[in-house]
């Protein structure tokens, strides 16, 4: 069974650092894209970036470019989403999700709330 | 590539045939999904390549177009149908239409 377990809910102050991670299971990791979308409260869905485990290739949205780093460790089967300095604007649930053959998400983990506030 | 999506809400009873639609700024030939998203709850993949049913989803679900028009339809909307709908474009940069909320009437 195609699994994607995200990391737990987060509290972070402006200025913090934060990584989020995403595990895989039940397919081959490396074999396909894993993408990262964004939503804030009440909002619609943003596509944030995808990053191919397989050879950590990685592709932003021009939104998102610079404002955030994906990787990924094949080794574990793991994607992350990383901040070096959080905005309050980065308040949001952000959710991994396995790209399919036909470029759709086709499995989905179950969201990490990030909550950025003094 | 901007998709926008039409109604942006709509209130329908059980057993109504429901239509969304989605149009694309330019031609992305058959490279559209449609998503359902509950409150609270991850997106689920509905269709995919405009057309495609995913497996498991109700055959009621349809999707059908192509270029820059597309259509979401239920064809008896049933209580757990009520939920967000959005289309996401696969062509470049993946981005997703702005989402139609479907609440009952």
């Amino acid at each position: 069974e195609v699994q994607l377990v995200q990391s737990g809910a987060e509290v972070k102050k402006p200025g913090e650092s934060l990584k989020i991670s995403c595990k895989g299971s039940g397919y081959s990791f490396t074999s396909y894209w894993i993408g990262w979308v964004r939503q804030m409260p009440g909002k619609g869905l943003e596509w944030m970036g995808i990053i191919y485990p397989g050879d950590s290739d990685t592709r932003y949205s021009p939104s998102f470019q610079g404002q955030v780093t994906i990787s990924a460790d094949k080794s574990i089967s793991t994607a992350y989403l990383q901040w070096s300095s959080l905005k309050a604007s980065d308040t949001a649930m952000y959710y991994c999700a396995r790209q399919g053959q036909w470029l759709d998400f086709d499995y989905w983990g179950q969201g990490t709330l990030v909550t950025v506030s003094s | 590539i901007q998709l926008t999506q039409s109604p942006s809400s709509l209130s329908a009873s059980v057993g109504d045939r429901v239509t969304i639609t989605c149009r694309a700024s330019q031609g992305i030939s058959s490279y559209l999904a449609w998503y359902q998203q509950k409150p609270g709850k991850a997106p689920k993949l509905l269709i995919y390549a405009a057309s495609t049913l995913q497996s498991g989803v109700p055959s009621r679900f349809s999707g059908s177009g192509s270029g820059t028009d597309f259509t979401l339809t239920i064809s008896s909307l049933q209580p757990e149908d009520f939920a967000t709908y959005y289309c996401q474009q696969l062509n470049s940069y993946l981005s997703f239409g702005p989402g139609t909320k479907v609440d009952i009437k």
